[in-house]
């Protein structure tokens, strides 16, 4: 199973908007809506803050929210603040009880 | 909601190490569970995944045959036995919560803080 292809980096400056995107294919996030997104902060564990392409945990602020188009989900994250500075990574189901995770993205609050 | 990695060290390529997760908070035999790793530097990397009861596991390519995943429902803790490790598995080793009751949900609710495992060419 190949990772899903994310771009490297992303910046936007407080009180703006960004989004994440993540490519994959039919077998992965084309045909599943078990898309998830991950942050993590450097050192820490990686966190949920979408499930199910775009359902929001239990405490995690509506600033974030996901999509799906085709083979292409994204994570968007509105009135960036400090804290949301980190890496994000998107994961899908890819069939035959496997998971692919993207390469991750590194998003800097400037 | 607790879980907690040990197990993690050096070891020469060919060895193995078992990691082990012990978690709290929750009924444990209710839930699957993950294996997910992040090499130095690197991306995540899902391992391998354990039915609630057991009865199912798989495994990405990568590991298929070197790498078994238990659990044990009495003690809340599951294992990840690594035999014939090769450098490309350093990594920090997570275990992770699947987000659904007795199914696979798809996504993976809770991680532990993970555990290092540094294989040395």
């Amino acid at each position: 199973q190949s990772a899903l292809t994310q771009s490297h980096s992303v910046s936007g400056s407080p009180g703006q908007s960004v989004t994440v995107s993540c490519t994959g294919t039919t077998s992965d996030i084309g045909g599943s809506n078990y898309v998830s997104w991950y942050q993590q902060h450097p050192g820490k564990a990686p966190k949920l803050v979408i499930y199910e392409v775009s359902k929001r945990p239990s405490g995690v602020p509506d600033r974030l929210s996901g999509s799906k188009s085709g083979n292409t989900a994204s994570l968007s994250i509105s009135g960036l603040q400090a804290e949301d500075e980190a890496d994000y990574y998107c994961c899908s189901y890819a069939g035959n009880y496997k998971w692919v995770f993207g390469g991750g993205t590194k998003l800097t609050v400037l | 909601v607790q879980l907690v990695e040990s197990g993690g060290g050096v070891v020469q390529p060919g060895r193995s190490l078992t990691l082990s997760c012990v978690t709290s908070g929750f009924t444990f035999s209710n839930y699957g569970f993950h294996w997910v790793r992040q090499a130095p530097g690197k991306g995540l990397e899902w391992v391998a995944v354990t039915s609630y009861d057991g009865n199912h596991k798989e495994y990405a390519d990568s590991v298929k045959g070197r790498f078994t995943l238990s659990r044990d429902n009495s003690k809340n803790t599951l294992s990840l036995q690594m035999d014939n490790l090769r450098t490309e598995d350093t990594a920090v080793y997570y275990c992770a919560k699947d987000g659904s009751l007795r199914a696979y949900s798809g996504f993976f609710d809770y991680w532990g803080q993970g555990t290092l495992v540094i294989v040395p060419s």
